[in-house]
């Protein structure tokens, strides 16, 4: 059973439209991450955020924005989606040093 | 700063042989190090992990890696390959901050693995 959840799992957007792709975790884990994937690519973080109320851009810049304003919840908004954005969104948390993280399921978003 | 180096990009082997997936870590100090596998579509799945004590460690679906310092490395390894096998993986290492918090882990670019019959 999935700890981290990521909603839609694949969402068709049209050209400037705005969205949130979604991310709750259950583990209550203070630290989560939204990462950036072409498919079959590496890895890109996005954003990350340590607790409540904290958010930090990460190494490859992006146009979307966070918010944390609850510890289970993650949400990534664009605010004017471009087919540039098409890509997959990993959400992941961590909690206990050394754990690792756990990743959702991750969203497939299509931007037409 | 940190990295990891995961050279080979893509690798074949047949049903039934062993792997071996290489990865490299640059850092000053004993990291926490990682491997994941990723399906197609999918998130990504802890396989096993380091953080101290045995240098070889046991994962899940019947993975093991080895921690050598002297080489900076730490490699996955299966004794004989399934073709649900076939999937993406990564290695990351995780660093410590000063006053124990463990800081973002670092991801190599990641190692797609096909199954041949």
């Amino acid at each position: 059973e999935a700890d981290i959840y990521q909603t839609p799992r694949y969402l068709v957007i049209g050209t400037g439209k705005k969205i949130t792709l979604e991310c709750s975790q259950t583990m209550g884990h203070d630290k989560m991450y939204w990462y950036q994937q072409d498919p079959g690519m590496e890895l890109h973080l996005i954003h990350y955020s340590y607790g409540v109320n904290s958010t930090e851009k990460g190494d490859l810049s992006s146009e979307s924005t966070v918010s944390r304003i609850r510890t289970e919840h993650f949400p990534l908004t664009l605010e004017s989606a471009r087919p540039s954005h098409t890509s997959q969104y990993l959400c992941a948390s961590s909690g206990r040093q050394g754990r690792g993280y756990t990743f959702g399921s991750g969203t497939r978003l299509t931007v037409v | 700063a940190q990295s990891v180096t995961q050279p080979d990009i893509h690798i074949t082997v047949s049903e039934g042989a062993s792997l071996e997936l290489r990865c490299n870590y640059s850092y000053g100090a004993t990291p926490y190090l990682f491997w994941y596998v990723q399906s197609p579509g999918q998130g990504l799945q802890l396989l096993l992990k380091y953080f101290s004590g045995d240098t070889l460690v046991q994962g899940i679906k019947g993975f093991e890696a080895e921690f050598k310092r002297s080489q900076s490395s730490f490699n996955l390894r299966k004794p004989s390959v399934h073709w649900s096998d076939a999937a993406e993986y990564f290695c990351a290492v995780g660093v410590m901050h000063y006053g124990g918090s463990q800081g973002n882990l670092i991801f190599g670019k990641g190692t797609k693995l096909s199954v041949k019959p």
